[in-house]
């Protein structure tokens, strides 16, 4: 199947930092990746959906200027968390829509965010 | 979008088989039927996608009956390996939107 990369896999940064997490189509090419969150024992939490050469939609409660998200190029899509503090700790996902099957998506390994 | 519904955890031993059953009583005319299964610590893995009556891969089978209001997925001969957190997700349009999930734990 489809390989989608994340990086870093794991970051630990101070209050008030910012941090970029890449998300990566390997062998393929993705015009739409799709962010999600997810904190301990709970399930996954869609924030946004990235569309290449366009803005994000944001779902309803994600401050968009908090998470900012840029997708350059049909591989690459990148979410910052800006000012970041530590109820923003958790484990951040993306995905990347295949181009076979109905809606298959293929997701990243994660990235775990500690804020201190 | 509604979720779906499924149950919060279940126990099995190695080599028997697992069934969960996945309700999405609104689903809509072109909702297909997805499940994905996670690890801890890492992002969800496809397992298996239906509309409607059976489908079978390497890893499991998926039973649809005709008014599609449910599923069930089944897995033969759980190992080990395969304790982890399953999800039903109804595919609609461009969003997978992910319900509290199945925490399956297969003893030994």
């Amino acid at each position: 199947g489809a390989v989608v990369s994340q990086h870093p896999s794991r970051v630990i940064c101070k209050s008030g930092t910012s941090v970029k997490i890449e998300c990566r189509s390997l062998d393929f090419q993705a015009t739409t990746m799709f962010w999600y969150r997810q904190f301990p024992k709970q399930s996954l939490m869609l924030m946004a959906t990235s569309n290449e050469g366009s803005k994000a939609t944001y779902e309803q409660g994600v401050e968009k200027d908090k998470f900012l998200i840029n997708h350059a190029s049909l591989t690459l899509s990148t979410l910052t968390v800006t000012s970041a503090h530590p109820e923003d700790s958790s484990f951040y996902i993306c995905s990347a829509r295949g181009t076979g099957g109905y809606n298959e998506q293929f997701f990243g390994p994660g990235t775990r965010l500690t804020v201190l | 979008l509604a979720k779906t519904t499924q149950p919060i955890s279940m126990d099995s031993y190695e080599g028997q088989e697992v069934n969960i059953t996945c309700s999405h009583n609104n689903i809509a005319t072109n909702d297909y039927i997805t499940w994905y299964q996670q690890f801890p610590s890492q992002g969800p893995r496809f397992i298996i996608q239906g509309y409607k009556t059976k489908v079978t891969n390497e890893v499991a089978s998926l039973f649809i009956p005709a008014d599609r209001k449910s599923s069930t997925l089944s897995l033969p001969r759980v190992s080990l390996s395969d304790t982890a957190v399953y999800y039903c997700l109804k595919a609609a349009g461009n969003k997978l939107t992910f319900g509290g999930g199945t925490r399956v734990l297969v003893k030994p």
